[in-house]
């Protein structure tokens, strides 16, 4: 079974500097797929960043970059320079390479602070 | 990415009523896509595979008989809440495979409100 713990339930952070978010996982499958989800109070979901199993090199998009360690089976997300837009729920999340279904984690809600 | 939407955004009903909450792939066929219900301040849970022209899978603890779902063409899901009580108030999302693989595109949601 899949699962996926994020032990961080609200966080704060100053505008402008940069902030981590813990992820942790448990699979016994080979072949995974780690994301950040992010969700403002409107509820949609933005995809915010993946990271392959096999992926050699810690994914980056933008301000976004996901700090992979394969052997802790973490996937912490950074978020450098924060802006107050980047206050929301986020959501790391799994998937198995066969199938498509996603295990979510708990969340944790980021607050940045003017 | 892909543009999934989902109809109604929000809906109210009363207790012993059906909802019905449809699901569409825009711009590309969904053989596949899935359910998922959040309460609030809480995470996502999947409650079931939709398969397009056979029955879905639903996730341990679902039931398949309250929650009825339809996946009758390549570009629609139907998700249908029978006999609602007040405690299947909740945000539910629906979201498509895309055909790259890993992706998954994400619907709006939907936030059901059982009076």
């Amino acid at each position: 079974a899949q699962k996926i713990t994020q032990t961080q339930p609200g966080m704060f952070v100053q505008e402008k500097e940069a902030v981590t978010l813990d992820c942790t996982y448990d699979t016994s499958d080979p072949s995974y797929g780690l994301f950040w989800y992010k969700q403002p109070s409107s509820g949609e979901m933005i995809f915010l960043i993946y990271q392959g199993s096999y992926d050699q090199q810690n994914a980056t998009e933008g301000r976004y970059s996901l700090n992979f360690q394969k052997a802790r089976k973490s996937a912490n997300l950074v978020i450098s320079a924060s802006q107050l837009g980047d206050s929301a729920m986020y959501f790391c999340a799994m998937n198995r390479a066969t199938g498509n279904q996603f295990y979510f984690g708990t969340g944790t809600s980021l607050t940045v602070i003017p | 990415g892909a543009v999934v939407s989902q109809h109604p955004s929000r809906v109210i009903c009363k207790s012993g009523t059906s909802v019905k909450i449809e699901c569409r792939s825009l711009d590309f066929q969904a053989t596949t896509m899935f359910w998922y219900r959040q309460f609030p301040k809480q995470s996502l849970m999947l409650m079931a595979t939709s398969n397009e022209g056979s029955k879905a899978t639903y996730e341990q603890g679902v039931e398949k008989d309250k929650f009825l779902i339809n996946h009758a063409s390549l570009t629609l899901s139907t998700l249908t809440v029978t006999s609602a009580h007040p405690e299947d108030s909740s945000f539910y999302i629906c979201s498509v495979g895309g055909p790259v693989g890993y992706e998954q595109y994400f619907g709006p949601g939907t936030r059901l409100t059982v009076t």
